[in-house]
């Protein structure tokens, strides 16, 4: 089955500054890649995915970048605000196949310090 | 509804005793989900729903744990003689179809704790 890899497990990061956070997947057959942002006390929520059609996407001060090749992909968080401070996970999904659910990472804390 | 509802948001019980927890997904959306968040940990799959029947149980860990779904809606995840390993956040979610073509909807979790 698939095998998601996040990193890293916390990183803190000046506020304005940008944020890096990467997975690796195992199964080539993934196409499908969202990004979901934890809160404290809350279910996930989806903020930005995107297919293996497309290399980069962007929302705002929020984009996704995929290497097929080498199964890796990656979020990246411009002029961080303190409101981004959440755990963010990675997950990946054959979603072709019909049945299929998302295999997560193991999460990020990100902490914007003021 | 606008929103995934789980109920309850906050479960202590005592070890051995019988949980059962409940989740109203968004009206309409036909795929339903159960993950286990663990302290500090992932999203553990638990099983999946497509209407009322359920293709993928195969991250149920253990027959101590058993999930139905009645008229394509609400969700039941019972645990039954439950352990302290049991102590986690059941999230569910659910999306319109399958993964890829919607991106999941989740609820806020029922915080299960064994004591």
């Amino acid at each position: 089955g698939e095998n998601v890899e996040q990193h890293p497990s916390t990183l803190s990061v000046q506020e304005g500054d940008s944020a890096v956070i990467k997975c690796t997947y195992s199964d080539s057959a993934s196409n499908y890649f969202p990004w979901y942002k934890q809160e404290l006390g809350k279910g996930p929520q989806l903020i930005i995915d995107i297919r293996s059609n497309v290399g980069e996407k962007k929302d705002q001060r929020i984009a996704v970048t995929l290497n097929k090749t080498a199964k890796h992909f990656s979020l990246h968080i411009t002029e961080t605000q303190p409101e981004d401070s959440a755990v963010y996970f990675c997950a990946a999904s054959r979603s072709r196949v019909f049945r299929e659910k998302l295999t997560f990472g193991t999460g990020t804390r990100l902490t914007i310090i003021p | 509804g606008a929103g995934v509802s789980q109920s309850p948001s906050n479960k202590v019980t005592e070890k051995g005793k019988d949980v059962e927890l409940r989740c109203d997904p968004i009206s309409g959306h036909t795929a339903l989900y159960w993950y286990r968040q663990s302290l500090g940990q992932g999203l553990e799959f638990l099983i999946y729903f497509q209407g009322n029947s359920a293709p993928d149980k195969s991250g149920l860990p253990s027959d101590r744990f058993s999930a139905e779904r009645t008229g394509g809606s609400v969700s039941t995840l019972t645990i039954q003689r439950t352990q302290q390993e049991d102590s986690a956040v059941y999230l569910c979610a659910s999306s319109l179809e399958r993964v890829g073509t919607y991106g999941y909807t989740f609820g806020s979790g029922t915080r299960l704790t064994v004591v």
